[in-house]
Order: structure tokens, then sequence, then C-alpha cells
């Protein structure tokens, strides 16, 4: 258990639709990052989000995108879904301290199929 | 170039052996490393992390660290089918953090 938890947990979606994803991050911890995992593949960063700002993003088109709120949870949006969208999408809570390589600690991730 | 590298497996070894899980990295500023195991259907939990060169024991775990040689390693000691997993290396120097693609372990008992 590491205090983090992600909604839905699974869920099925078309084509073209679109979809949101939500995390509540560990107690203390002020930085959410997300996460795409195929099958097979590793966790593939998206972005992190740290004082309610996106400080940080990997290489995914403008139609992801994501808030966090000043509680510290947060949502990852996914427009314009395609086929390839479906993987396991995981939420990570840290605490960042200003430095570099602070841990991040999973939640249970949601899957999403699209269809 | 893919930043973190590791061998995709399977990897398998006999139940009480000692399982030596191997990745390398590429970029130079990361600093800190760290091990998950994922099991299937499930999501990546940490095991351990390093940040000096040198080893770092944890129980049956200990962590590797050459940053000379952008080298990290996982020992298990006493490897028990429940160890049967895929194990993600994975390297932070900034605001993210990059993983490999994982090495699937088997431990036969």
């Amino acid at each position: 258990e590491t205090g983090v938890t992600q909604s839905p947990t699974h869920l099925i979606k078309t084509r073209g639709q679109q979809v949101t994803l939500r995390c509540s991050s560990q107690s203390g911890h002020n930085t959410v990052s997300w996460y795409q995992q195929a099958l097979g593949q590793g966790p593939q960063f998206i972005f992190q989000y740290y004082r309610e700002e996106e400080n940080g993003r990997g290489n995914f088109p403008p139609r992801f995108s994501g808030l966090q709120f000043p509680n510290y949870s947060s949502e990852l949006n996914v427009n314009a879904l395609e086929l390839d969208d479906s993987a396991l999408y995981l939420c990570a809570s840290s605490v960042s301290r200003g430095g570099s390589g602070n841990t991040i600690y999973f939640g249970e991730g949601s899957w999403l199929t699209v269809v | 170039q893919k930043e973190v590298e590791q061998n995709s497996g399977p990897l398998s070894v006999p139940e009480g052996a000692i399982a030596s899980l191997n990745c390398t990295y590429s970029d130079r500023g990361s600093q800190s490393f760290f091990w998950y195991r994922q099991y299937s259907g499930k999501s990546p939990e940490l095991i351990m992390s390093i940040y000096s060169n040198g080893d770092k024991e944890d129980g049956r775990f200990t962590a590797q660290l050459n940053k000379a040689s952008q080298y990290v390693s996982l020992l298990i000691r006493d490897s028990q089918p429940s160890d049967s997993a895929t194990y993600l290396c994975a390297g932070s120097g900034g605001f993210k953090t990059i993983f490999g693609a994982g090495t699937r372990l088997f431990v036969k008992a």
C-alpha cells in the first residue's frame, strides 16, 4: 500500500472519445507524475505536476493534458482517443525537495482499453 | 537511444539461487536509481533505491551502482518462486524518472 489511489481501475472507451483519470497522492506528497505503460513495456513518462503547474513533460501529444488541485490530487485527460492509447495509466506521487531523483510511489493504475 | 536499458529476459533461476539483474543508463545527469518489482497485472512497487557508488543491502536484495560505468544491478539472494516478476530499473536526474523495459524473472521451484 503506497497511499496513492487511482480511479477508475478499468474502463473501455471508443476511439475518438475523451477520458479523465483521477489520482489522489500519498499524504504529504506534493508532486504527481503520470506514466503510460503499454503491454510488455516499461512505464513512459507523460508529465509531472508540482504546485498545480506542469513542470515537465515527456514525448506525448497535447491531447494528453492534466491538472493538479490544491490538495495535490490530479487528473489526466486524454482527448480524441486512439487505439494505441490502450494501456495501463499509472499515477505516482513524490515529495519535491528542489533536488533531483525524488522517489516515486505508484498507485494501482487505471487500465484503459480503446476499441 | 534508450536512456535505460535492461535485458528483457526471461531470466530463469532455480529456487534458492542468486538472481542477478542488470541495467545500464545513458544520462550522466542521473543521480538516483531505483528498482521496482511488477507482478503481472499489477503496478510497480519500489524495492530499492541507491544514490551512491557501491552496494546497498536490504534483506535478500543488494543494489549495486557504478556511475563511472553507468551501470546498476540488483542481486536477489535465496530466490523464491514469489520473486517471479518483472523487475524495472529506473534512473532520475531531474523532474522525471526514466524506466527501462524490465527484465522478467522466473524462479523455478
